[in-house]
């Protein structure tokens, strides 16, 4: 039981460069999300999925996307990085709604955006 | 607005010595408070997960404690050790509101331990 993992561990873009950030979990998890983490500052929401097909926006969205097509996996895509992209990305799984259980993280993926 | 309020910002102690850390919250309606603990490139980890009628609860030598009353809640760190040197992260759920996920995070108190 590998829990969640996250592919890249880093990563260094350019400005305008896209990528995939990979996350998967072997729990069978419905409910996955994905936070960044900058210095100073608290987790903040990206996107978040509550089963396969459904995905929904978070508190800071522009400039990602993302698709739940398996239950395992929940990519989040950059489109066109930029500096202000410059994070750690966490992504998290847990079995029912967040505010009911527990949810586990990953062990994120430190993006550089020059 | 929710908000999750955390002191100190960081803390230095001494190998063996206890410690107390604190989370202060504006969040309603309340479902359950939540210590992570996170260390240095790695994901938070989750400590503790208290409901509103749940006072205490221990993992181990970390016990953390909920007045649900003043919306305050302690994280007690009882004869420290070098690998309690993380962030500690205090997270509040709503039944709705909040994030779009129903959470509001802290910005983590940084304990250092020093031998």
């Amino acid at each position: 039981n590998a829990g969640v993992t996250q592919t890249p561990k880093f990563q260094v873009l350019k400005t305008g460069q896209s990528m995939t950030l990979q996350c998967a979990q072997d729990m069978n998890h419905e409910y996955m999300s994905w936070y960044r983490q900058d210095p100073g500052m608290g987790l903040r929401l990206i996107h978040y999925s509550v089963g396969a097909g459904i995905t929904d926006q978070g508190e800071v969205p522009n400039g990602y996307n993302v698709s739940r097509s398996t239950t395992e996996d929940f990519p989040l895509r950059l489109l066109s990085a930029a500096p202000s992209q410059t994070s750690v990305y966490f992504c998290a799984s847990s079995y029912s709604k967040w505010s009911e259980t527990e949810q586990f993280f990953g062990p994120g993926t430190r993006l550089t955006v020059l | 607005k929710n908000q999750v309020e955390q002191s100190p910002q960081s803390l230095i102690i001494l190998e063996g010595k206890n410690c107390t850390l604190q989370c202060n919250y504006t969040v309603s309606p309340f479902s359950n408070l939540r210590w992570y603990k996170q260390d240095t490139g790695r994901g938070p980890v989750s400590l503790t997960i208290m409901t509103f009628s749940e006072n205490t609860k221990s993992n181990g030598r970390y016990t953390a404690t909920l007045d649900a009353d003043t919306k305050q809640s302690s994280l007690h760190i009882t004869a420290s050790q070098l690998s309690d040197s993380a962030s500690y992260i205090c997270v509040v759920s709503a039944d709705s509101g909040g994030g779009a996920d129903g959470l509001t995070f802290g910005k983590g108190t940084h304990l250092i331990i020093q031998p």
